[in-house]
């Protein structure tokens, strides 16, 4: 089964450092999205991009959120600096834009101490 | 408001109910309507897909969309241990538009 594969699984970091996060979409897919999961505010869409290009990045931080799709086989999600609230799991999901679902990746449980 | 409501739960049913889950949106563009289920500890899977209204079954699992009431539900019959996860909709407007999620409702089915 074609997957999304998502760098590091798991992420513990000094508060301030910065933090990197890989996705590899799926072979085809031209839409990919960053989400953002915590208990309290569930999933949150950061970012997404169709055929590489920025669509909306409007959920995200833009003082120190970066998210960036250098190829199509690669979407970064960076964190400069990193904050304690930072902590979450942060998903990348990839699709067609013909809107048949989207397949997520095991995501990054990032902690910021 | 948020644009997807969605009961978080928990919901808790003796093994064989029937289960339904629903959601309640508040933009009439959505057009297609998504269901996933999510173990603990893991990303988010795809279980249903319906574009625009009506029922649409898979197995023990039937979606029905209703976008005169703005209004989606996902059916669970003779529900399983196996069926105990979180529960996410999530609905799409089409074009250039988010994937946008609803809270998600923890299921839990007992034997």
């Amino acid at each position: 089964d074609a997957r999304v594969t998502q760098t590091p699984r798991h992420k513990v970091t000094e508060m301030g450092q910065e933090v990197t996060m890989r996705c590899q979409p799926i072979l085809g897919h031209n839409t990919v999205f960053w989400y953002r999961q915590t208990m309290m505010q569930g999933l949150e869409l950061l970012a997404y991009f169709r055929n590489r290009a920025p669509l909306d990045d409007s959920g995200m931080p833009k003082d120190r959120f970066s998210a960036e799709m250098p190829d199509a086989t690669l979407a970064t999600l960076k964190i400069q600096p990193s904050e304690p609230r930072d902590s979450a799991v942060y998903f990348c999901a990839s699709g067609l834009d013909t809107g048949y679902g989207y397949t997520f990746g095991s995501g990054t449980r990032l902690t910021v101490v | 408001q948020k644009e997807v409501e969605q009961d978080p739960g928990p919901l808790s049913v003796p093994e064989g109910a029937i289960v339904s889950l629903n959601c309640t949106y508040s933009n009439s563009a959505f057009q297609y309507f998504m269901w996933y289920r999510q173990y603990s500890r893991k990303g988010p899977e795809l279980l249903m897909y319906t574009y625009s209204s009506g029922n649409k079954e898979d197995g023990r699992f039937t979606a029905q969309v209703d976008k005169s009431s703005k209004y989606i539900s996902l059916f669970i019959r003779d529900s399983q241990p196996s069926d105990s996860a979180t529960y996410l909709c999530a609905m799409l407007a089409g074009g250039y538009n988010k994937l946008i999620f609803g809270a998600g409702t923890r299921l839990a089915v007992h034997p």
